[in-house]
């Protein structure tokens, strides 16, 4: 069965500072993995997927991703926040050929002046 | 410009109430979802669609409806069978999974409100 865990609900960081929010997953098979952004009260964008031509994936806005199978992680980073970074993120996981997407309950990004 | 519209922003119910969320979409896009939102509690899937006139039911179907008569619309209904319907939902829409790795769309989501 497939689940994804974030391990942080909640992670401050100051302007200009790295970004790391993290994610684990379980897959049986080989998984589809993504990042969403949230801002309040909107739908989500995609930030980026993981689509096994690389293990390091890049995104959007500055951020990335590395795939580590040994690991079961896919954590997301960025080498500077930015005040539009404050957002809720969260991972997703899906097995290839089915319907369901697993989601993490979400980690909150908040970003100091 | 494609993407997936959501009607309407806010929607408020009285007890008893039956209410109807509107979904479009214009990407050409054979799957579609409906997810619930509460705070931390990630996404739920309601129900989903990979066809014109077949869906099936998600992890928390229970007092809601749906259909799908067209490709592009894929409207929830919120019964009143359904106790606790105060939340965020959100409209999603992939091409349908297979060999390649396909995200899914979102719309901008609708609040519902029970009075």
């Amino acid at each position: 069965a497939q689940s994804v865990t974030q391990l942080d609900s909640h992670v401050s960081v100051s302007e200009g500072t790295p970004v790391l929010l993290r994610c684990n997953y379980s897959s049986s098979y080989s998984p589809s993995l993504f990042w969403y952004v949230q801002h309040p009260n909107k739908g989500l964008q995609l930030l980026l997927k993981y689509t096994s031509a690389a293990t390091l994936v890049k995104g959007i806005n500055g951020f990335e991703a590395e795939f580590k199978k040994s690991e079961t992680s896919f954590h997301l980073t960025k080498p500077s926040a930015h005040m539009s970074d404050a957002a809720e993120y969260f991972c997703v996981v899906s097995e290839r050929g089915t319907y369901k997407y697993i989601f993490g309950t979400g980690t909150r990004l908040k970003v100091l002046a | 410009d494609g993407g997936i519209t959501q009607s309407p922003k806010y929607l408020f119910r009285k007890e008893g109430q039956n209410v109807t969320l509107s979904c479009e979409q214009n990407l050409n896009h054979d799957a579609m979802y409906w997810y619930r939102q509460d705070p931390g509690q990630g996404l739920r899937l309601i129900y989903y669609s990979q066809i014109v006139n077949d869906f099936q039911k998600g992890d928390i179907a229970e007092g809601y409806s749906v259909s799908r008569e067209k490709k592009e619309s894929f409207p929830l209904t919120v019964t009143s069978a359904q106790k606790n319907p105060t939340a965020f939902y959100l409209c999603a829409s992939s091409r349908l999974t297979g060999s390649s790795y396909n995200e899914q769309f979102f719309g901008p989501g609708t609040r519902l409100t029970v009075l």
